[in-house]
């Protein structure tokens, strides 16, 4: 079956632009995660649906970003006013069953890699 | 801070030899410990994990050996091939929440 999908796959945005950037995960999957993954450093953790759920927002590195999933579905990561240092690679990945916890296998989209001129 | 420690940040291992990495952690809650894979423009993937019940695992090539007491856990790849060259990244997770290491870009020459 299809894995996850991210779009678009590349974005240049001006420094003070809004993005928003979109996941589709696995059919099913009830978990979902966003991640940022800087140039030569390993993804961190942005934020965490269960479901429609935003459990935990704990990685959101300030108030510009926000993230959505509202049917409990397709995802979608806003950056506001964007930075030059938001400049990364943004990671979504989603996962069957959140009760396995920490051992439910993360299956990761390509990811969007996001430029900030 | 950084929470998951790998190391070497680069790897270059001839076919045939075995590629070691090393990680350490601090945070003592951390329950599952996975090993990821990626290659370039693609997501990680996950290549093998271990609870830290357990001293050991082995899925063909790729191996953990975990260390609860010092805190660290490596992953050998033997008898390395040219398509194991990509990026291996260590994590650990507590929840739902995965911490990732900085990621060791391995290359193994013919």
């Amino acid at each position: 079956g299809a894995g996850v999908s991210q779009s678009p796959r590349y974005k240049v945005a001006k420094r003070g632009q809004d993005v928003a950037l979109r996941c589709d995960p696995i059919s099913g999957h009830v978990s979902l995660f966003w991640y940022q993954q800087a140039l030569g450093q390993g993804p961190e953790f942005l934020t965490y649906f269960q479901n429609e759920a935003q459990l935990d927002k704990s990685g959101l590195p300030s108030d510009r970003f926000f993230a959505e999933r509202p049917e409990g579905s397709v995802s979608t990561l806003k950056i506001q006013r964007t930075q030059q240092e938001d400049s990364a690679v943004y990671l979504c990945a989603s996962s069957l069953d959140p009760r396995a916890g920490g051992t439910d296998t993360q299956y990761f989209g390509p990811g969007t890699r996001l430029t900030v001129l | 801070q950084q929470q998951v420690k790998q190391s070497p940040q680069s790897l270059i291992v001839q076919k045939g030899g075995i590629s070691i990495i090393n990680c350490a952690y601090e945070n003592t809650a951390f329950d599952y410990f996975p090993w990821y894979q990626q290659f370039p423009g693609k997501g990680p993937a996950l290549l093998i994990a271990i609870r830290p019940d357990v001293s050991e695992k082995k899925e063909g090539r790729f191996t953990i050996s975990f260390n609860k007491s010092a805190k660290q856990f490596s992953l050998h790849i033997m008898d390395s091939q040219p398509g194991d060259s990509a990026t291996y990244f260590c994590a650990a997770s507590v929840g739902q929440k995965v911490t990732f290491g900085i990621g060791t870009k391995l290359q193994v020459i013919p």
